[in-house]
């Protein structure tokens, strides 16, 4: 029974490419939430999505970043036009259901750009 | 908002040791806590939650953590340190309110001596 998978793992992009970055929650939830860790500093949310639907993007930067969790497929982070500033490692959760305390996490897409 | 507050970025103990790792909270509504524990390269375990039952929570690993709520805190322990509790330990807040958007501290880096 897999957990949730992130892909890549890895991820280099030169300033203004852009990076997308894929989540595959657990089997059997629709309820996902993206993290980012800067250098030295906790997680911080994101985005909570399910599917089809964006329920908090709170998180989020205003530019660039965007977020979305199809009927079908995995879950997608796309930042564009990528900065130096964006190199991060980026964690995927998801949960059975809403107000399931209990999140499992990804192993994470670590994104440097050059 | 919610937060938390984990002091001393790096944690040194000797093999054998006690482990003790501090985190006080900051929640205007009920707090739901965690703690959570990350390997190099890899995406964040739970090692244990509180979520208003019993004080005292006992986790993996032969972590507990105690939530007292006159001090704000939620602070981990482990009588006797392993080598292989080398990693990166995060406390986390979250609340019956904040549908899994959890506010994680900057982390406690330990680092086990032999």
């Amino acid at each position: 029974n897999a957990g949730v998978m992130q892909n890549p793992r890895h991820l280099v992009r030169r300033r203004g490419q852009e990076a997308r970055l894929r989540c595959s929650p657990m089997k059997g939830h629709s309820h996902v939430y993206w993290y980012r860790q800067l250098p030295e500093e906790g997680l911080k949310f994101m985005v909570y999505l399910q599917k089809e639907n964006i329920i908090d993007e709170s998180g989020m930067p205003k530019e660039r970043f965007s977020a979305e969790f199809p009927k079908e497929g995995p879950s997608i982070l796309r930042i564009q036009q990528v900065v130096r500033g964006d190199s991060a490692a980026y964690f995927c959760a998801s949960s059975l259901r809403d107000r399931d305390i209990t999140l499992h996490f990804g192993n994470g897409t670590r994104l440097t750009v050059t | 908002a919610q937060s938390v507050t984990q002091l001393g970025s790096h944690v040194s103990v000797s093999e054998g040791a006690l482990v003790l790792l501090r985190c006080n909270y900051s929640s205007s509504v009920p707090p739901y806590l965690f703690w959570y524990v990350q390997y190099p390269n890899q995406g964040l375990q739970l090692l244990l939650k509180y979520t208003s039952a019993a004080t005292l929570v006992k986790g993996i690993n032969g972590f507990e953590a105690e939530f007292k709520k006159s001090e704000t805190s939620f602070h981990l322990t482990k009588p006797s340190a392993h080598m292989s509790d080398a990693a990166e330990y995060f406390c986390a807040v979250s609340s019956y309110y904040g549908n899994n958007r959890l506010a994680f501290g900057k982390g406690n880096q330990v680092v086990v001596i032999p």
